[in-house]
């Protein structure tokens, strides 16, 4: 079974610094892009950020251009996302998705974990 | 501007009925429109790709069509479970419609 489980999420500070993670089990996490998706309280989702199976492509939304950054670590069947210079607006639950290649540019997110909060407030 | 427009943003139907949510493109995205659904503090459930393709165990009274800049997401024979969120996303930018809430008349 494919499970995704989020964590790291919490209260910090405008201007702070928060690390989700992202473990992934019931399937080999290399073979997959993964994504972060966001819902901020009451609205709609946001696509966040996205990686290539091998790590090597990265795409961001342009709203955390230059203040987040995802990562993963196969081996450790992990993702990741950095979020540096948090504002209130990144205030929202944060999913990790899976993210399976139906043909080229017909991706779509298949698995979701149950997201984590992640609140800005002073 | 590759913004995604669902409507209407929320309907009232009752268990049984037919519903159609209609999601509009700024511009021709071919198929690469997806549709999710999202009950209250869960987390989205996917339900069609590539335009009109039934994600593995989804039922079969959800169907999804169109091509270009305009895609339906038609839900037949409402069942209780089915009052949630509706979302279409490109696949191309990985951008979400605003979403479309079906409440229970």
């Amino acid at each position: 079974e494919v499970q995704l489980v989020e964590s790291g999420g919490g209260l910090v500070q405008p201007g702070g610094s928060l690390r989700l993670s992202c473990g992934a089990s019931g399937f080999s996490l290399s073979n997959y892009w993964m994504s972060w998706v966001r819902q901020a309280p009451g609205r709609g989702l946001e696509w966040v950020a996205t990686i290539k199976g091998d790590g090597s492509e990265k795409y961001y939304v342009e709203s955390v251009k230059g203040r987040c950054t995802i990562s993963r670590d196969n081996a450790k069947n992990s993702l990741y996302l950095q979020m540096n210079s948090l504002r209130a607006e990144d205030t929202a639950v944060y999913y990790c998705a899976r993210e399976f290649v139906a043909a080229a540019l017909k991706n779509y997110f298949d698995s979701w974990g149950q997201g984590t909060l992640v609140t800005v407030s002073s | 501007d590759l913004q995604l427009t669902q409507s209407p943003s929320s309907l009232s139907a009752s268990v049984g009925d037919t519903v159609t949510i209609t999601c509009r493109a700024s511009q021709s995205i071919s198929s690469y429109l997806n549709w999710y659904q999202q009950r209250p503090g869960k987390a989205p459930n996917p339900l069609i790709y590539a335009a009109s393709n039934l994600h593995s165990g989804v039922p079969s009274r959800f169907r999804g069509s169109g091509s270009g800049a305009d895609f339906t997401l038609t839900i037949s024979t409402l069942q209780p479970e089915d009052f949630a969120t509706y979302y279409c996303q490109r696949s191309d930018t990985k951008s979400f419609g605003q979403g479309t809430r079906l409440q229970i008349k």
